[in-house]
């Protein structure tokens, strides 16, 4: 069956911007979760969606917002871009929470 | 929230030379996951071990979660170039899907 694919692969925006990445989660996920991954951070938890509801957020500012829909797709959105944004974004289902999670391809940002 | 440490942050060897990355946490953990990332990739599930002390074996890999639940360790014995990545543990809190992910430790295998 198909993998968890994320849209688009890369992305290249201005500083003030505001951009939304897409997630598609495996087929029967109804748990989609977002990471930031950066050399300096590491994986960093941004939030996990499930039946549509947001039940887990990291540490980070509100600029970092998201959403599920009722076909588990998921999308993120990052308002007023800064430097600082620019990382690999991961997304990754799973069947439910607490179980193994299946990472798509992620999505490079890079901020100019 | 908990903080999960992995020593080495970078590791260099000889192919068909062992290999181990440790875990620690500073409070006891629920379970703990192995992720593996090829260089340019996406993490990959490994495994998830839950109890007390557990042992798992996936081929030339040796799994651990100990008996204090507060460290965990994966040693690959001969390595292999295919083995080349950043191997992260990381643990999930309670049901939700909610991954804390360790440092990492980044391996290199020299041929």
């Amino acid at each position: 069956k198909a993998g968890v694919t994320q849209t688009p692969r890369y992305l290249i925006k201005t500083r003030g911007q505001q951009v939304t990445l897409s997630c598609s989660p495996i087929s029967g996920h109804r748990s989609v979760s977002w990471y930031q991954q950066t050399p300096g951070q590491g994986l960093q938890f941004l939030f996990e969606y499930f039946s549509e509801t947001q039940r887990n957020k990291g540490n980070f500012p509100g600029r970092f917002s998201g959403r599920q829909f009722s076909n588990s797709r998921s999308e993120m959105n990052v308002s007023t871009l800064e430097l600082g944004d620019s990382a690999l974004y991961l997304c990754a289902s799973s069947i439910q929470g607490g179980t193994e999670a299946f990472f798509g391809q992620g999505t490079r940002l890079t901020v100019v | 929230g908990q903080q999960v440490m992995q020593i080495p942050q970078y590791q260099h060897v000889q192919e068909g030379e062992d290999f181990t990355t440790y875990c620690n946490s500073s409070t006891t953990l629920s379970n703990i996951q192995w992720y593996k990332q090829r260089p340019g990739g996406h993490p990959v599930f490994l495994i998830q071990l839950v109890k007390s002390g557990e042992v798992k074996k996936q081929k030339r890999l040796t799994f651990q979660f100990g008996e204090a639940k507060k460290n965990s360790s994966l040693h690959i014995t001969a390595t292999q170039t295919t083995d080349v990545g950043t191997y992260f543990c990381a643990y999930h809190s309670g049901g939700y899907q909610k991954v804390t992910f360790g440092t990492g430790t980044k391996l290199q295998v020299i041929p």
